[in-house]
């Protein structure tokens, strides 16, 4: 099974909502990464957990907040977002980020309005 | 810095005609590279990746990719397009994290 799954699907939130994005991964892998991606154009890294520790936040602003509560979760905590934070949403795991070989598999991603 | 250069923002084919998509990286040790596909709404597959251990590699979906050291390239092919093959790809690059190139949208005509 190489599945990664998130949800929801779809989330529309107002500027002073709290949400959360959710992901799992059962393939037994050990790195898990948030991406954001707009339209027409790559995703962008945000954070990466290694062994359910943030190994890597590319200063992405505290309204955004991860959390991995164990090997197979990751969650996005949002909060106080600005209209510009909508995107597509995608979370992605790989064997571990020890070897840069290891591919990385993406789940389907979440779609998020900010109004 | 590693940096991966897609040329071509849009390809168009005829279905059943050559599909060729263009990525150039930049690196100074051998990198590693990927392919990837999304379709519209969709998250990332993987179609292929290279690692050093042959340099003419097969993917999914009768694509391949041949890695050429002297031309810094690892282009991606597919001898006959389908209309299903219609997608945005990317190539990457990873060091400590992927390197992705700005994309290529495919268009099949029919």
């Amino acid at each position: 099974d190489t599945e990664v799954t998130q949800t929801p699907k779809h989330l529309v939130m107002g500027m002073t909502n709290k949400k959360s994005l959710k992901c799992e991964q059962h393939m037994g892998h050990r790195a898990m990464y948030w991406y954001k991606q707009k339209a027409k154009k790559p995703p962008e890294l945000m954070f990466v957990y290694s062994y359910e520790k943030l190994s890597i936040n590319e200063s992405v602003p505290s309204r955004f907040s991860p959390e991995c509560p164990n090997s197979s979760l990751l969650n996005l905590h949002l909060h106080a977002l600005q209209p510009e934070d909508s995107a597509l949403y995608l979370c992605a795991s790989s064997q571990t980020t020890g070897g840069s070989h290891y591919e990385q598999y993406f789940g389907p991603g979440t779609r998020l309005t900010v109004t | 810095a590693q940096s991966v250069t897609q040329l071509g923002s849009h390809v168009s084919v005829s279905e059943g005609a050559l599909v060729l998509l263009r990525c150039n990286y930049s690196s100074s040790v051998p990198p590693y590279l990927f392919w990837y596909v999304q379709y519209p709404n969709q998250g990332l597959q993987l179609l292929l990746k290279y690692t050093s251990a042959a340099t003419l590699v097969k993917g999914i979906n009768g694509f391949e990719a041949e890695f050429k050291k002297s031309e810094t390239s690892f282009h991606l092919t597919k001898p006959s397009a389908h209309m299903s093959d219609a997608a945005e790809y990317f190539c990457a690059s990873s060091s400590y994290k992927l390197i992705f190139g700005s994309g290529t949208r495919l268009l099949v005509r029919p």
